[in-house]
């Protein structure tokens, strides 16, 4: 089960939007709409952004937002902030059912 | 409040069997899953895999299958992930977290656990 493909880095400054692409195959994300995004900021636990490819939590900012086609999903967060700064993981369920794959992760600054 | 609470950091020699715990609270443990996520030092994450408290069902990912094992105390809400001999590249930080709307997402995290295995 390889991880999905992210991004190592993107950057944007305050007020920007940033996409952030993860890729898998057909066998995950081609073919799954359970995709989730988590941030990750330094030390800290990850947090669930998104869900379902586009679903926010209760209380995430709708300044985040999912989409996916074919074997590529991708989280737009715009308005960058400054407490945006975390590492980002996309995650997808396989065609192996209830298995999960991560992304390999990106990390976003504010510049 | 949902919460996760897990055990503290351990240090541990190759070769030493340990067991780690993730005790849920604010919530019916027994009918949500409870994942494992291991974290390598600077490394990202990857999925280990997940246990169901209700009936103690598992689901291993190929890479850890044979390497831990998982298990639940649903009288206590308490999960549990072991090793019988531990290895220097099983130094990571694991982490639990419960199911959301699926087996796949996971809403709630616990704040992780260190494990260092060195000579």
């Amino acid at each position: 089960q390889s991880a999905l493909t992210q991004p190592a880095s993107v950057s944007g400054s305050p007020g920007q939007s940033i996409t952030i692409s993860c890729t898998g195959t057909s066998s995950d994300v081609g073919s799954s709409n359970f995709v989730s995004w988590y941030h990750q900021p330094p030390d800290k636990a990850p947090k669930l952004i998104l869900y379902d490819v586009s679903n926010r939590p209760s209380g995430v900012s709708s300044r985040f937002s999912g989409s996916k086609s074919g074997n590529t999903a991708s989280l737009t967060i715009s308005g960058l902030q400054a407490e945006d700064e975390a590492d980002y993981y996309c995650s997808s369920q396989t065609s192996s059912r209830s298995l999960v794959v991560f992304g390999t992760g990106t990390r976003v600054t504010v510049v | 409040e949902v919460q996760l609470v897990q055990s503290g950091a351990e240090v541990k020699k190759p070769g030493e069997s340990l067991k780690i715990s993730c005790e849920g609270s604010g919530y019916m443990f027994s009918f949500y899953w409870i994942a494992w996520v291991r974290q390598m030092p600077g490394k990202g994450l990857e999925w280990m895999g997940i246990i169901y408290p209700g009936d103690s069902d598992t689901r291993y990912s190929p890479s850890f299958q044979g390497q831990v094992i998982m298990s639940a105390d649903k009288s206590n809400n308490i999960a549990y992930l072991q090793w019988s001999s531990l290895k220097v590249s099983d130094t990571a930080k694991y982490y639990c977290a419960r199911g959301f709307s699926s087996t796949t997402v996971y809403s709630h995290w616990g704040q992780g656990t260190l494990v260092t295995v060195s000579s």
